[in-house]
């Protein structure tokens, strides 16, 4: 059954490097998205990304995020200078369109970020 | 303001038994809710998407329904198993904002043998 993957599993940074989480979305999916969750907090929509642009943004999306579909499978999301705030489980996630609108998201494992 | 939630405490129940979680929401107007289940750890598993103008979806032992003027959808799984234990989130669409998805803070499931 296809899934969605991510990489690296953990990342573990220095406060004010930069991070780049990779995701491989399901292959016929079009739309792509990233989501964090804080220990112990809910599941937190960042962005949404479709035809190679931003849907919609949420306001934890400041400038220091921004998300790139460098090639045909991966969408990655960086953080330009990480703050320990920053410190969560980010999840990828895609989903198809069908009928034209939207459908189910299907969520990868996931990258622990550990910014100390 | 708005708001999505579902029963905060934990729910214990034992095996056989039917498991009802329940999802409520204020000042949105969802095209359609999920139901995900999380693992300790891992990423939210997909498990059922039910539309504005559906009532009630099922999918082997689990029954979603959705009542758009309560304001709630409940969540239950039938003929319970302790492999069923998990945390469960809902999350809806507040409407035409690119497919973003708010999610409850979710409802610890524990069934016991």
């Amino acid at each position: 059954e296809p899934e969605v993957t991510q990489t690296p599993s953990h990342q573990v940074t220095q406060m004010g490097q930069e991070v780049i989480l990779r995701c491989v979305p399901i292959s016929n999916h079009l739309y792509f998205y990233w989501y964090r969750q804080i220990l112990g907090q809910k599941v937190e929509f960042l962005v949404s990304f479709y035809n190679n642009e931003i849907s919609e943004k949420s306001e934890i999306f400041d400038d220091q995020f921004s998300v790139e579909r460098p090639d045909g499978s991966n969408f990655t999301l960086k953080i330009r200078s990480t703050k320990l705030e920053d410190s969560a489980m980010y999840f990828c996630a895609s989903s198809e369109v069908r009928l034209a609108v939207y459908n189910e998201q299907f969520f990868g494992p996931g990258t622990r970020l550990t910014v100390l | 303001s708005q708001k999505i939630e579902q029963n905060s405490e934990a729910l214990n129940i034992q095996e056989g038994k039917t498991a009802t979680l329940t999802c409520n929401y204020t000042n949105y107007s969802p095209a359609y809710l999920q139901w995900y289940r999380q693992d300790p750890g891992r990423g939210p598993v997909f498990l059922l998407l039910i539309r504005e103008n559906e009532k009630e979806k099922r999918k082997e032992r689990l029954k979603v329904t959705f009542d758009t003027t309560l304001k709630q959808s409940l969540f239950h799984i039938t003929a319970s198993q302790p492999a069923d234990s998990a945390t469960y989130l809902c999350a809806l669409d507040p409407r035409n904002q690119g497919g973003k998805l708010i999610f409850g803070q979710g409802t610890e499931l524990s069934v016991k043998p």
